[in-house]
């Protein structure tokens, strides 16, 4: 079964960085684009970035461009994103999701990991 | 990139109907016929609900269906049961993503 299972949440003091990564699996890893979502606690969902199938798209929302970076691997079925300066706002849970190349939805999410920035 | 516009609460008693909105602009939802829906439990993944507007997954009970008139996405639960009582959101796509600003309904 499809399976989408992120690591590396943690407390992180502002400024700082994190790298967080999704494992996918259950399905063909590089036929899909995958996409960060994060939810602030008691807030609503946010898209923060997406990757092509191929890697070669990338797109940010203005929230983060700049200071985040997606990337992936699809060898190793994987999905990661590099962040840096890191901000008090940017404490939420992180989930990965994927999608369709002309199916414009988010079909399977992971379980989400939680960062906090916090001094 | 806005988040859409839906209403904070909506709610019913079992059996009834209910609809969430979500409204865009002509630059998003009005422009693609690429709403989502997604439901989240408290403490879960959210749920695909509802795709490409009024589209419905595999495994989704027809209760739920989705609709869309100009820059406005609609949500429709008919038949409401305790267990809908969730938050709901919209996404569209428009180059990028956008998710509304979230819906709680409540099974009174």
């Amino acid at each position: 079964q499809v399976q989408l299972v992120e690591s590396g949440g943690g407390l992180v003091k502002p400024g700082g960085s994190l790298r967080l990564s999704c494992a996918g699996s259950g399905f063909t890893f590089s036929d899909y684009y995958m996409s960060w979502i994060r939810q602030a606690p008691g807030k609503g969902l946010e898209w923060v970035s997406y990757i092509s199938s191929s890697g070669t798209t990338i797109y940010y929302a203005d929230s983060v461009k700049g200071r985040f970076t997606i990337s992936r691997d699809n060898a190793k079925n994987s999905l990661h994103l590099q962040m840096s300066s890191l901000r008090a706002e940017d404490t939420a849970v992180y989930y990965c999701a994927r999608w369709s190349s002309g199916y414009y939805q988010f079909d399977y999410w992971g379980q989400g990991t939680l960062v906090t920035v916090s001094s | 990139q806005s988040a859409l516009t839906q209403p904070a609460s909506v709610s019913g008693s079992p059996g009834q109907s209910i609809t969430i909105s979500c409204t865009g602009t002509s630059s998003d939802v009005g422009s693609y016929n690429l709403v989502s829906w997604y439901q989240q439990h408290p403490g879960k993944a959210p749920k695909l609900m509802i795709y490409e507007g009024s589209e419905r997954p595999s495994g989704v009970s027809n209760r739920f269906s989705g609709s869309k008139s100009g820059n406005t996405a609609s949500l429709t639960i008919s038949g409401l049961q305790a267990e809908d009582e969730a938050d709901y959101y919209c996404c569209s796509y428009a180059g990028v993503y956008v998710f509304g600003t979230g819906t709680k309904v409540t099974v009174l």
